[in-house]
């Protein structure tokens, strides 16, 4: 059974950083790109950032670019959103999401989700 | 960048009724739709892709089409556990996004 688990939200200062992470079981990790989506409170979606499965290529939502970055560690299975120079717009559940194929690159459908992590960005 | 636009944002229905979901893209994307349930205090399920395509475990009253920049979600025969919100969200290029979600209340 596919397992995403996130931890490492909380409180941070504006200007602040966080490091997400992501433990993922249940399948093949090291295939498969995965993403972060973001969610603040009573708000829609939004895809954050993206990681390749296969080779090292990332992607991220102009609302983050230069701010977040996104890496893995294939030998333990987990994804992580590194969030510096916080703001209070980024405050937000974080899910993270696991690719429905097998690619090299990311096919931008993410069918697995964790239960997300809550990233409060207040003074 | 590709936008999708959900309507309504809205929705009162009772258990047994039948309802419609619709989301049109800001330009063609073939069939690369999929359609997520959220409810309050859980993280997004995957409910179709490809446009028409259940997810496995998927109750087949729920069932969805479309192509190029129009599509619908249809929940037949409405159950108490599918008062939620839904969202589509085109995966055609990078970026992804979605729509801006449908409450769907009894």
């Amino acid at each position: 059974e596919v397992q995403l688990m996130e931890s490492g939200g909380g409180l941070v200062q504006p200007g602040g950083s966080l490091r997400l992470s992501c433990e993922a079981s249940g399948f093949t990790f090291s295939s498969y790109s995965m993403a972060w989506v973001r969610q603040a409170p009573g708000k829609g979606l939004e895809w954050v950032s993206a990681i390749s499965g296969g080779i090292d290529k990332r992607y991220y939502a102009p609302s983050v670019k230069g701010r977040f970055t996104i890496s893995r560690d294939n030998s333990k299975n987990t994804v992580y959103l590194q969030m510096d120079s916080l703001r209070a717009e980024d405050t937000a559940f974080y899910y993270c999401t696991k690719d429905r194929l097998t690619s090299t690159t990311p096919s931008w459908f993410f069918d697995r989700w964790g239960r997300g992590t809550l990233v409060t960005v207040s003074s | 960048d590709i936008q999708m636009t959900q309507s309504p944002s809205s929705l009162s229905a009772s258990v047994g009724d039948t309802v419609t979901i619709t989301c049109r893209a800001s330009q063609g994307i073939h069939n690369f739709v999929a359609w997520f349930q959220q409810k309050p205090g859980k993280a997004p399920k995957s409910l179709i892709y490809a446009a028409s395509s259940l997810q496995s475990g998927v109750p087949s009253r729920f069932s969805a089409s479309g192509s190029g920049t129009d599509f619908t979600l249809t929940i037949s025969s409405l159950q108490p556990e599918d008062f939620a919100i839904y969202y589509c969200q085109h995966y055609f290029t990078y970026p992804p996004s979605f729509g801006q979600g449908t409450r769907l209340e009894i």
